[in-house]
């Protein structure tokens, strides 16, 4: 089956502007996350869907940040405008099944840089 | 509310030597502990697990990690590095709850560099 998906692999934008992350999860699973790492600090949970609908946005940094996944397929990511602390690698991941046993199947990551 | 701890954000083994990585985590409840390996311009794959049951699990790549509440450690171990193990690791804990979605929370990381 193929993997997580994500586009672009690597995004390099100007401060203010704005940039849009994509995340194909694998076909099936309805639970789709995003998680940010920002340069040599842990992986941070941004938010959860399942299906179409936000379970968990707790870790959504501000209102510069809006996610949305139109009819439970893929995902989008903007963040809208872009600050330099925003640079990092955002990750995507889906699983099958909602609960905290199950072990997520990430994306590569879109390495994100604001200058 | 949870956390994990990653002892070493950079360990050097040489090949053949054993490799541990250390990962001690805080939870109210035993959790469900995980192992994930980042291989340079890849994402995130799963080692291993422990989620109930015997408290040696073994993962992908001749990886093991034994999971010790008295310690509240879950360190990961390989007996013989190899150069193709050279990545970055990262410990997870996510609660155990009465069902539904739990948070998984991620360790800072070590990269593990094996030498010739």
């Amino acid at each position: 089956e193929a993997g997580v998906t994500q586009f672009p692999s690597h995004s390099v934008i100007e401060k203010g502007q704005t940039v849009t992350l994509r995340c194909d999860p694998i076909s099936g699973h309805d639970n789709l996350y995003w998680y940010r790492r920002v340069m040599g600090k842990e992986i941070k949970f941004l938010l959860h869907f399942v299906k179409e609908s936000k379970q968990d946005e707790s870790g959504m940094p501000n209102n510069r940040f809006l996610a949305e996944r139109t009819g439970g397929t893929y995902s989008t990511l903007k963040v809208q405008p872009a600050e330099l602390e925003d640079s990092g690698v955002y990750f995507c991941a889906s699983s099958q099944r909602t609960g905290g046993g199950y072990g997520y199947t990430f994306g590569s990551g879109t390495r994100l840089t604001v200058v | 509310a949870q956390s994990v701890t990653q002892l070493g954000s950079h360990v050097s083994v040489s090949e053949g030597a054993l490799v541990l990585l250390r990962c001690n985590y805080s939870s109210s409840v035993p959790p469900y502990l995980f192992w994930y390996v980042q291989y340079p311009n890849q994402g995130l794959q799963l080692l291993l697990k422990y989620t109930t049951g015997a408290t040696l699990v073994k993962g992908i790549n001749g990886f093991e990690a034994e999971f010790k509440k008295s310690e509240t450690s879950f360190h990961l171990t390989k007996p013989s590095a190899h150069m193709s193990d050279a990545a970055e690791y990262f410990c997870a804990v996510s609660d155990r709850g009465s069902g539904g979605y739990q948070k998984v929370t991620f360790g800072t990381g070590t990269k593990l560099q094996v030498i010739p």
